[in-house]
C-alpha cells in the first residue's frame, strides 16, 4: 500500500533553515509527481509546491517563493522541502502528498503522516 | 486566482440525516477541477472526490457531489458516525492550487 513518511520538523529559531524528507513506498515513486502541503490552524491547508515525476519542472505558491525549493531522489524515493529563512508564519505542519494523476488537474490521492515545524526564538 | 468559500463553518447533524456542505468560487471554475477532503483530528486530509465526480478507492457511494454555477455541493447522505469530521474543497488552475476555509461536520 501507499506509504509516505515525513521527518525533519521540529523547533528551528527564525532565520535558520531546515530540510524536511519525505519516504515513498508502495507505488512507482519516479512515475508521479508529487506535492508539498502545509497547515496551520489560522491559515488551513496551503499548498506550497509541486514537482513533477522526474524532477524538471517545478511550482510553487506565489506567497511562498523564494525561500521554499522542493526536489526528489528517484533513485531513493524520496521528495524534499528546503526552507530557508524561516519565519514564525512558516510554523505549520508539512505534509507530503502524491499526486493523483488526473489529467491536468493536480487533487491529492496520498498523504503523508505530516511533520511539524515550529519556528520560535 | 480563485478564492473558495465553504459554507457553513459549523454544521450539527445527527446520525442518518443527510449532510450538505457548500463551496463557492469567487470566479467560473471548471467542476474537473475541484476536489472533496475529509480530514479527522490528528489525521491527514483523505480525498473523497476529485474531478467532477470520481469517487477516490474506497469512498461509498452515499459521498456525492452537484454544482451550480460557481457553487459546488457536497452532500452526505444517511451519516454514519465516522462522517463526522471537517471538509474541505480544494481546486486547480493555471499551476495554482486553493483549499477553501473548510466545514466542520459534527455529531448533534
Amino acid at each position: 500500500q501507499v506509504q509516505l513518511v515525513e521527518s525533519g520538523g521540529g523547533v528551528v529559531q527564525p532565520g535558520k533553515s531546515l530540510r524536511l524528507s519525505c519516504a515513498a513506498s508502495g507505488f512507482t515513486f519516479s512515475n508521479y509527481d508529487m506535492h508539498w502541503v502545509r497547515q496551520t490552524p489560522d491559515k488551513g491547508l496551503e499548498w506550497v509546491a509541486l514537482i513533477s515525476y522526474g524532477g524538471t519542472n517545478k511550482y510553487y505558491a506565489d506567497s511562498l517563493k523564494g525561500r521554499f525549493t522542493i526536489s526528489r531522489d528517484n533513485s531513493n524515493n524520496t521528495l524534499y522541502l528546503q526552507v530557508t529563512s524561516l519565519r514564525p508564519e512558516d510554523t505549520a505542519v508539512y505534509y507530503c502528498a502524491k499526486d493523483s494523476s488526473y489529467g491536468y488537474a493536480w487533487f491529492f490521492d496520498y498523504w503523508g503522516q505530516g511533520t511539524l515545524v515550529a519556528v520560535s526564538s | 486566482e480563485i478564492v473558495l468559500t465553504q459554507s457553513p463553518g459549523t454544521l450539527s447533524l445527527s446520525p442518518g440525516e443527510r449532510a450538505t456542505l457548500s463551496c463557492r468560487a469567487s470566479q467560473s471554475l471548471r467542476s474537473s477541477h475541484l476536489a472533496w477532503y475529509q480530514q479527522k483530528p490528528g489525521q491527514a486530509p483523505r480525498l473523497l472526490i476529485y474531478g467532477a465526480s470520481k469517487r477516490a478507492t474506497g469512498i461509498p457511494d452515499r459521498f456525492s457531489v452537484s454544482e451550480s454555477g460557481t457553487d459546488f455541493t457536497l452532500t452526505i447522505d444517511r451519516l454514519e458516525p465516522e462522517d463526522f469530521a471537517v471538509y474541505y474543497c480544494q481546486q486547480y488552475g493555471s499551476s495554482r492550487v486553493a483549499f477553501g476555509q473548510g466545514t466542520n461536520l459534527e455529531i448533534k
